[in-house]
């Protein structure tokens, strides 16, 4: 079956410094969904991506779909400590939203 | 707008008691989520309704776990009778449209711990 893993698992940054977060699948993706959850909170939506090659911006977060639908990626610019969380690639598998393990944000002051 | 309420927010039980979780979609969203988040993991999906039909229930426990979904607007989650390993965050999400490409809006969660 289709295998999604989401790298790296935790990460510790300055504030300042930027982070990036990969979601790897070994079969190809028809589109996925980005979402991210403070602690304590529940999941918010970010972004959602369909077409290879797509790029999309938010503010400081850049989020990219691979050329081959097959990985995506969340790069932070500039992290502040408002972007601790866990972020989640949500992929589409048997037409559902399927949640990965999340990589866990924590920022340095 | 009001986002997706969910009640109670905590809860407490032994094991083989019963618990009922209640959620209150997004007006007009048609497509409603029961999600199982056991700490330090992604959200896993229980069941989806359209309007009031089930549209996935494939990995719900169904010898203990049923919901319903009223009149095609709030929910009901329940566990009868409850096991150590149901603790987590049962979290109620809703979409506008039906469909895995449809943003999903989550509420706030409901935290189960059995002793």
């Amino acid at each position: 079956g289709q295998q999604v893993m989401q790298i790296p698992q935790y990460q510790h940054v300055q504030e300042g410094e930027d982070f990036t977060t990969y979601c790897n699948s070994s079969t190809t993706l028809s589109n996925i969904q980005w979402y991210k959850q403070r602690p304590g909170g529940h999941p918010v939506f970010l972004i959602q991506l369909v077409k290879s090659g797509e790029v999309k911006k938010q503010k400081r977060l850049t989020f990219q779909f691979g050329e081959a639908k097959k990985n995506s990626s969340l790069h932070i610019t500039a992290t502040q400590t408002t972007d601790v969380g866990t972020y989640f690639c949500a992929p589409l598998r048997d037409d559902k939203i399927i949640f990965g393990k999340g990589t866990r944000l924590h920022i340095l002051p | 707008e009001a986002g997706v309420a969910q009640s109670p927010r905590y809860k407490i039980i032994e094991k083989r008691q019963s618990v009922a979780f209640w959620c209150n979609p997004i007006s007009g969203h048609a497509t409603l989520y029961w999600y199982q988040q056991i700490l330090g993991q992604g959200p896993k999906l229980l069941i989806q309704f359209q309007n009031n039909g089930v549209v996935d229930d494939s990995q719900l426990p169904k010898d203990r776990f049923s919901a319903e979904r009223l009149k095609g607007v709030d929910s009901t989650l329940k566990i009868q009778p409850a096991k150590l390993e149901d603790s987590a965050v049962y979290l109620c999400a809703s979409s506008l449209v039906q469909g895995a490409r449809a943003e999903q809006y989550f509420g706030p969660g409901t935290r189960l711990t059995v002793t």
